[in-house]
């Protein structure tokens, strides 16, 4: 069974300045996709960016971008130039190609200090 | 585009009583649906599959009569949570896949906190 592990149950960063989490997943599967979810105080889910596994380069989305190393099977986010609004729980997650489940990360909650 | 709404937002309830979470898709057609469990501080654990005109698929160790999952149309999967009891006090999110969308991306409704007394 696919299993996403997120070892850091908290992180915090100053405002302004570059934060990264960190994600690593277990797979047997060639094919499938690998997540970040935001979660912030309201509860709603939130997709940050999505990251398919047979594209060697590096999704970004603005100030997240992801660091995707398949032989390592880690995938962590990058946000720079944090913000105030990034204070969430960060989920990471996996979906093998073709099938529909998601399998979330334990989570990361990310505090941003002014 | 693709807002998937939850009603209620909360809910109360007496022990022993039952409790029906809605879950919409407002502006696609879902033929998919998932129901999660979250505790506080902790992830998504996913409850069920919902699809269209067909029973709900369970995931291990959710009881399938404790949790009457139904999805009648393309835009309406309920979640009914049958005899509560404190302990199924919990946050219930539900999902929707976009027919015809790229990657099966889920859309995620806000949803419902239940507190059973």
């Amino acid at each position: 069974a696919q299993t996403v592990t997120q070892s850091q149950p908290e992180m915090s960063v100053q405002e302004a300045e570059t934060v990264t989490l960190s994600c690593t997943y277990d797979t047997s599967e060639s094919d499938y996709y690998l997540f970040w979810y935001k979660q912030p105080p309201s509860r709603q889910m939130i997709l940050v960016i999505r990251q398919e596994a047979y594209k060697q380069q590096n999704a970004t989305e603005n100030r997240f971008s992801v660091n995707f190393q398949k032989a390592a099977k880690s995938f962590s986010l990058k946000i720079s130039d944090s913000q105030l609004g990034d204070a969430a729980m960060y989920f990471c997650a996996y979906r093998r190609g073709g099938a529909q489940k998601l399998v979330f990360g334990q989570g990361t909650r990310l505090t941003i200090n002014p | 585009g693709a807002v998937v709404s939850q009603h209620p937002s909360r809910v109360i309830c007496k022990s022993g009583t039952s409790v029906k979470i809605e879950c919409r898709s407002l502006d696609f057609q879902a033929t998919t649906m998932f129901w999660y469990r979250q505790f506080p501080k902790q992830s998504l654990m996913l409850m069920a599959t919902s699809n269209e005109g067909s029973k709900a698929t369970y995931e291990q160790g959710v009881e399938k009569d404790k949790f009457l999952i139904n999805h009648a149309s393309l835009t309406l999967s309920t979640l009914t949570v049958t005899s509560a009891h404190p302990e199924d006090s919990s946050f219930y999110i539900c999902s929707a896949i976009l027919a015809g969308r790229a990657y099966n991306e889920q859309f995620f409704g806000p949803g419902t906190r239940l507190t059973v007394l």
